[in-house]
């Protein structure tokens, strides 16, 4: 069974840093591109980040580019975000999330239950 | 630009249909989507992928009443024999080159 486990949101100040975490299991992580997807508190899905699965290839949203970093290590079946300089905006479950294994496919086939990252003085 | 349009709502009675439709943008009418749905205080879950000429896969253990459809740039959600745990908000979503792009949703409401 395909599981995603996000850990590692919680409350952090305007212009702080948080590392979020998804732990992978049921699947071979190394062969499957990884996202994370956000969702504030109200409001619909976002694409944040999105990483291949040699962690050859790196896309951000325009939102995030140049704070936000995604990464991965394979070895331990886990998915990482370092966010810095975070903002109120940044507010939201973050959700870990696979894509499938098909060429050109880029659907999210598999979600975590999310970690809520909460940015507030 | 690549852009997803949905309606906020739709709605249905018991044991009835409803369609769900999401529009893509001008010059990406051949693109494939995703459907995914949120039901409420819960993380999303993939339905399917949809492609243009309306042949889609589902995800595992979708039931046989969900089901999509094409007609030039809108892709189509259709869920038969309405449950009221389909109340949720559905949500489509596709990608281009170093992008993926969701749409606003559209909440289903079982009445």
């Amino acid at each position: 069974e395909v599981q995603l486990v996000e850990s590692g949101g919680g409350l952090v100040k305007p212009g702080g840093s948080l590392r979020v975490s998804c732990s992978a299991s049921g699947f071979t992580f190394s062969s499957y591109n990884m996202n994370w997807v956000r969702q504030a508190p109200g409001k619909g899905l976002e694409w944040v980040s999105s990483i291949s699965s040699s962690s050859s290839y790196i896309y951000y949203a325009d939102s995030v580019k140049g704070r936000f970093t995604i990464s991965r290590d394979n070895a331990k079946n886990s998915l990482y975000l370092q966010m810095n300089s975070l903002r109120a905006e940044d507010t939201a479950v973050y959700y870990c999330a696979r894509d499938p294994g098909s060429y050109g496919d880029y659907s999210f086939d598999y979600w975590g239950q999310g970690t809520l990252v909460t940015v507030s003085s | 630009q690549l852009v997803l349009t949905q309606s906020p709502s739709a709605s249905a009675s018991l044991g009835a249909s409803v369609k769900v439709t999401c529009t893509l943008s001008s010059g990406h009418s051949s693109y494939a989507i995703a459907w995914h749905q949120q039901q409420p205080e819960k993380g999303p879950r993939y339905l399917m992928k949809l492609n243009s000429d309306g042949s889609h896969s589902k995800g595992d253990g979708i039931p046989d009443r969900f089901s999509g459809s094409s007609s030039g740039a809108e892709r189509y959600l259709t869920i038969s024999s309405l449950q009221s745990e389909d109340e949720a908000d559905y949500y489509c979503q596709t990608w281009g080159t170093g992008i993926r792009v969701f749409g606003t949703g559209t909440k289903v409401t079982v009445l």
